[in-house]
């Protein structure tokens, strides 16, 4: 079965400064998705960012990119000039690819951004 | 367009009652699910239909009950409520051609006494 562990429960950042989550994920599959949800205090479940695993370049979304490296399953994210906006539950998340419909999470980090 | 909608947003129920979480998209998603979250445990995987008439079990199944008459709507029951079952529930729809975007609704934050 897969896994998904996040590592850190718990990060925190200045504003303004650089912060990056881990996520190591266990698969014997070789088509997946990997995604990274935020969870603000409104308890909606954002997508952040997603990345195919048969894609080679990482993914960015604006302040948002991904560390990906397939062969030692580790889907890390940056996030650049961090906002107080940015405090939210940030959740790792594997899909196995072709026709799976289940999302597998960490457990979460708890992110905080202070001023 | 609505997206996906729960209802209701918040609900307390007493041990052994029963009820119905709604779960309704418009967006013609062939998949729909539903995830529990509780604390320090991430989301887990209830139930997830993937069409009209078909169901099948997810991660953590017992004590939930669910049917796809619709392809819009995807009910959760719970037949019997128990304190285990206190957490905040969220359903979920994704298309059969982009599996990798899933839409989540806003939750349910199920309290039983």
């Amino acid at each position: 079965a897969q896994t998904v562990t996040q590592s850190q429960p718990e990060m925190s950042v200045q504003e303004a400064e650089t912060v990056t989550l881990s996520c190591t994920y266990d698969t014997s599959e070789s088509d997946y998705y990997l995604f990274w949800y935020k969870q603000p205090p409104s308890r909606q479940m954002i997508l952040v960012i997603r990345q195919e695993a048969y894609k080679q370049q990482n993914a960015t979304e604006n302040r948002f990119s991904v560390n990906f490296q397939k062969a030692a399953k580790s889907f890390s994210l940056k996030i650049s000039d961090s906002q107080l906006g940015d405090a939210a539950m940030y959740f790792c998340a594997y899909r196995r690819g072709r026709g799976s419909e289940k999302l597998v999470f960490g457990k979460g980090t708890k992110l905080t951004v202070n001023p | 367009n609505a997206g996906v909608t729960q209802t209701p947003k918040f609900q307390v129920l007493k041990t052994g009652q029963s009820m119905t979480l709604q779960c309704a998209q418009d967006m013609n998603h062939e998949y729909m699910s539903w995830y529990r979250q509780d604390p320090g445990m991430g989301l887990r995987l209830i139930h997830y239909s993937v069409g009209a008439g078909i169901t099948d079990q997810g991660e953590v199944p017992n004590g939930y009950n669910v049917s796809r008459s619709t392809t819009e709507d995807f009910p959760l029951r719970l037949l019997s409520a128990a304190p285990s079952q206190t957490s905040v529930y969220f359903c979920a729809s994704s298309s059969l051609v982009r599996l990798y975007e899933q839409y989540f609704g806003p939750g349910t934050r199920l309290t039983v006494t």
